[in-house]
């Protein structure tokens, strides 16, 4: 069975920093490329950024360019998203989801989402 | 970057009825359009990809169409399961989802 688990998300003050994880099982993790889309309190989803299976490419949404990173490590199953420089229009549920095709599609496993809180 | 603008942003609808939901593309994305539900609390879950490919295991009454710019999700009679918050996405340059459409009951 895949599964996706979020984790590192909380409380943070504006221009702090966290960093995501994304617990992958149950399929083989360095075959997919993976992304993070997050979703702020009764909004829609906005996509965030995109990694390939390789590390090779990555996108990333003109809203955190500049200030998260997004990285995998294949050999722990495991997918990241450093968040610098956070404003409160970060605060959201951020969560990551595997792209179907390995080159940029549909997103058909999702994880139960990581709620992060920008704020003083 | 491509926009995705859905309509209607709410339905109101009773169980049995037939629902459609509209989805339109800023550009030609050809057929790489997606549909998702997304219930309170939840994570999206995916009903379509290609526009009209139905995943396994969602039920028959869900059916996509379109290419090009303009896309339609019909559910064929709504069951009470079906009461959710629903969203296209455009795969065809980066990712971007539409605003979503919510099905309350009437």
């Amino acid at each position: 069975e895949v599964q996706l688990v979020e984790s590192g998300g909380g409380l943070v003050q504006p221009g702090g920093s966290l960093r995501l994880s994304c617990a992958a099982s149950g399929f083989t993790f360095s075959g997919y490329g993976m992304n993070w889309v997050r979703q702020a309190p009764g909004k829609g989803l906005e996509w965030i950024s995109y990694i390939s299976s390789s590390s090779n490419t990555i996108y990333y949404a003109d809203s955190v360019k500049g200030r998260f990173t997004i990285s995998r490590d294949n050999a722990k199953n495991s997918l990241y998203l450093q968040m610098n420089s956070l404003r409160a229009e970060d605060t959201a549920v951020y969560y990551c989801a595997r792209d179907e095709r390995g080159s940029g599609s549909y997103l058909g496993y999702w994880g139960q989402g990581t709620l992060v809180t920008v704020s003083s | 970057d491509i926009q995705m603008t859905q309509s209607p942003s709410t339905l109101s609808a009773s169980v049995g009825d037939r629902v459609t939901i509209s989805c339109r593309a800023s550009q030609s994305i050809s057929s790489w359009l997606a549909w998702y539900q997304q219930k309170p609390g939840k994570a999206p879950n995916l009903l379509i990809h290609d526009a009209s490919s139905l995943e396994s295991g969602v039920p028959s009454r869900f059916s996509g169409s379109g290419s090009g710019t303009e896309f339609t999700l019909t559910i064929s009679s709504l069951q009470p399961d079906d009461f959710a918050t629903y969203y296209c996405q455009q795969y065809h340059t980066y990712w971007t989802f539409g605003q979503g459409t919510k099905v309350e009951i009437k």
